[in-house]
């Protein structure tokens, strides 16, 4: 099946910092990839969509200048959390569609803001 | 606005029971609606659903959708304790964008 990975894993930074979180499609092309956040016992909440040589489309509420997205290659999609603070502090998981209606997520990133 | 809720919320469980968790939806364009288990880390696929009335079954594990009444169940049959975690509903828009309910934290005690 198609693998998703994400980099760093865990992620621990000071407040002020920035943080840089990578997904990558392994074994296949990834024109949309989707970013998500999910705090603790909450559900997943779409953060953003990277297309693929194109801006990427951010939710209501969700501060583009703050989470910074790339997605520079068909296998790659980047987001930065600039300046992170302790609320900032979640669970971010990046998921790429392989093919209509089929998305694979990656293993998720834990950052901690201190 | 798009919506998805998942019903219940919370469920313990003996091994060997059978359970049935609910998912009912609003949304625009309606494309597919996707069960996902999170255990630890991210949610790992179960079942797609695109079209109602059709089971779709993998080992204990069956799901089908209604798409008249705008909802999925997914069943397991024989709880096993492996199956404890959240089993996280979404459905894709015609934006294909993922909206997922809350999720529904199964433990199953031994």
């Amino acid at each position: 099946g198609a693998v998703v990975s994400q980099h760093p894993s865990w992620v621990i930074c000071k407040s002020g910092t920035s943080v840089k979180i990578e997904c990558r499609s392994l074994d296949f092309q990834a024109t949309t990839m989707f970013w998500y956040r999910q705090f603790p016992k909450q559900s997943l909440m779409l953060m953003a969509t990277s297309n693929e040589g194109s801006k990427a489309t951010y939710e209501q509420g969700v501060e583009k200048d703050k989470f910074l997205i790339n997605h520079a290659s068909l296998t790659l999609s980047t987001l930065t959390v600039t300046s992170a603070h302790p609320e900032d502090s979640s669970f971010y998981i990046c998921s790429a569609r392989a093919s209509y209606n089929e998305q694979f997520f990656g293993p998720g990133t834990r950052l901690t803001v201190l | 606005e798009d919506k998805v809720v998942q019903s219940p919320l919370s469920l313990v469980v003996h091994e060997g029971d059978t359970v049935t968790l609910n998912c009912s939806y609003e949304v625009t364009n309606f494309r597919s609606l996707l069960w996902y288990k999170q255990e630890k880390k991210a949610p790992t696929f179960l079942f797609m659903l695109t079209s109602s009335g059709i089971e779709k079954k993998s080992g204990r594990l069956s799901s089908i959708l209604d798409k008249k009444e705008l909802f999925s169940i997914l069943n397991i049959t024989a709880t096993q304790t492996g199956d404890s975690a959240i089993y996280l509903c979404a459905v894709m828009s015609g934006s294909e964008k993922l909206v997922f309910g809350k999720g529904m934290k199964l433990t199953v005690n031994p």
